[in-house]
């Protein structure tokens, strides 16, 4: 069965510093994702982006965060200054055709900032 | 706006007990509403979702639910369950035209022996 696959698993950085999550999706899938869940909380959407051009965002998605397609397959989300309430796990989603057929999530990154 | 509601943070159960994990949401458009379940450590799943027809909805791992729309619920439901089933649930809700899921805080199903 098709996965979306995020890189790395686990990240930890030190605050300030520029992290980049890595997502590749769904190879015939339009629709990308962003979600986070700081630890013990819900799951919070932060991004949208379709036809190379972000969608929608969250007040989350400020700018400090910024997404890309670079290469038609991967999906990236940067962080550029972390600081330590970024600390969470990164869940990357695609779907063909939005809600239609549901989403798939990859396994998350994990980034610890310190 | 579109919110979820999960009115139990922990539901503990002992193995072969019937299970309902609840949910409910709110939405001024039309919904369509998915369950997920996050194993420890792992992503998250697709149980099922519910998009239009019947308001019944069997998923995988002998999970259902049931789409209320007067009630606005959408609870989850498993006659028997078993110790892998432990795990979280989320009950999420997209709507209108945006494609975006709303999640609730989850409910954490714990089986035991």
């Amino acid at each position: 069965e098709p996965e979306v696959t995020q890189t790395p698993s686990h990240q930890v950085t030190q605050m300030g510093q520029e992290v980049i999550l890595r997502c590749v999706p769904i190879s015939n899938h339009l629709y990308f994702y962003w979600y986070r869940q700081i630890l013990g909380q819900k799951v919070e959407f932060l991004v949208s982006f379709y036809n190379n051009e972000i969608s929608e965002k969250s007040e989350i998605f400020d700018d400090q965060f910024s997404v890309e397609r670079p290469d038609g397959s991967n999906f990236t989300l940067k962080i550029r200054s972390t600081k330590l309430e970024d600390s969470a796990m990164y869940f990357c989603a695609s779907s063909e055709a939005a809600r239609i057929y549901g989403y798939t999530f990859g396994s998350g990154t994990r980034l610890t900032v310190v | 706006a579109q919110s979820v509601t999960q009115l139990d943070s922990q539901v503990p159960v002992f193995e072969e007990a019937p299970v309902e994990l609840r949910c409910n949401y709110s939405s001024s458009v039309s919904v369509y509403l998915f369950w997920y379940v996050q194993y420890p450590n792992q992503g998250l799943q697709l149980l099922l979702k519910y998009l239009s027809g019947s308001t019944l909805v069997k998923g995988i791992n002998g999970f259902e639910a049931e789409f209320n729309k007067s009630q606005t619920s959408f609870h989850l439901r498993k006659p028997s369950v078993h110790i892998s089933d432990t795990a979280e649930y989320f009950c999420a809700v997209s709507g209108g035209s945006n494609y975006k899921l709303t999640f609730g805080k989850g409910t954490l199903l714990t089986v035991n022996p």
